[in-house]
């Protein structure tokens, strides 16, 4: 069975306070491995995907990476405007299914 | 392009009561699928849809029912409401529903089942 856990749940940061989420996945060939957006009140809003071990992508001040067993999104220099929850979700072989962690609420002060 | 769109926005129904939540994409996506959002639980799969007039259960299909006559919508029914369908609803297109593909997302339904 899938399992896709996120760590921490919530996180706190000042501005420019750099850190990192964590996502560790187990399933059984890994299709993809997606990073979402989520603001309050409205549906998730696609960041990256990932493919295959060892590739990196970036927007902005975020840098998604993906191991063999778990992913981290990096965030540079947080400001206010990244508030968000941030959720992870992979794909298997087969169809497009999705299976999500529980996310991680992400505070930044100023 | 209008993306995905969901309607209605809100919802209250009572115990028992029936209701349709409609899901439209004018992205050409063969795959659509519905997912609900509840504290603590992530999101979670209902029903998916590979193109029109195929459909499949996910991880919660129980007290939902969908078909897909058009590429365009996937209606979700609700044939009698209960409290345990209180929720956001959350519909998804894909081009074709290949494992590699993004998904994007409609903004949402909040069911309120009293």
């Amino acid at each position: 069975e899938d399992q896709v856990t996120q760590s921490p749940e919530a996180l706190r940061l000042q501005e420019g306070e750099s850190s990192s989420l964590n996502c560790s996945y187990t399933v059984s060939g890994l299709r993809g491995l997606f990073w979402y957006r989520q603001d309050p009140g409205k549906g998730p809003e696609f960041l990256f995907t990932l493919y295959s071990a060892g590739e990196e992508k970036e927007k902005e001040r975020l840098k998604a990476t993906l191991t063999k067993k778990e992913s981290f999104l990096h965030i540079t220099a947080p400001k206010p405007e990244d508030s968000a929850t941030y959720l992870c979700a992979v794909t298997h072989s087969g169809y497009s299914t999705l299976t999500f962690g529980k996310g991680t609420m992400l505070l930044v002060s100023p | 392009n209008a993306g995905v769109t969901q309607t209605p926005k809100f919802q209250v129904l009572k115990t028992g009561q029936s209701m349709t939540l409609q899901c439209a994409q004018d992205m050409n996506h063969e795959y659509m699928s519905w997912y609900r959002q509840d504290p603590g639980m992530g999101l979670r799969l209902i029903h998916y849809s590979v193109g029109a007039g195929i459909t499949d259960q996910g991880e919660v299909p129980n007290g939902y029912n969908v078909s897909r006559s058009t590429t365009e919508d996937f209606p979700l029914r609700l044939l009698s409401a209960a409290p345990s369908q209180t929720s956001v609803y959350f519909c998804a297109s894909s081009y074709s529903g290949a494992g590699q593909e993004t998904q994007y997302f409609g903004p949402g339904t909040r069911l309120l089942v009293l």
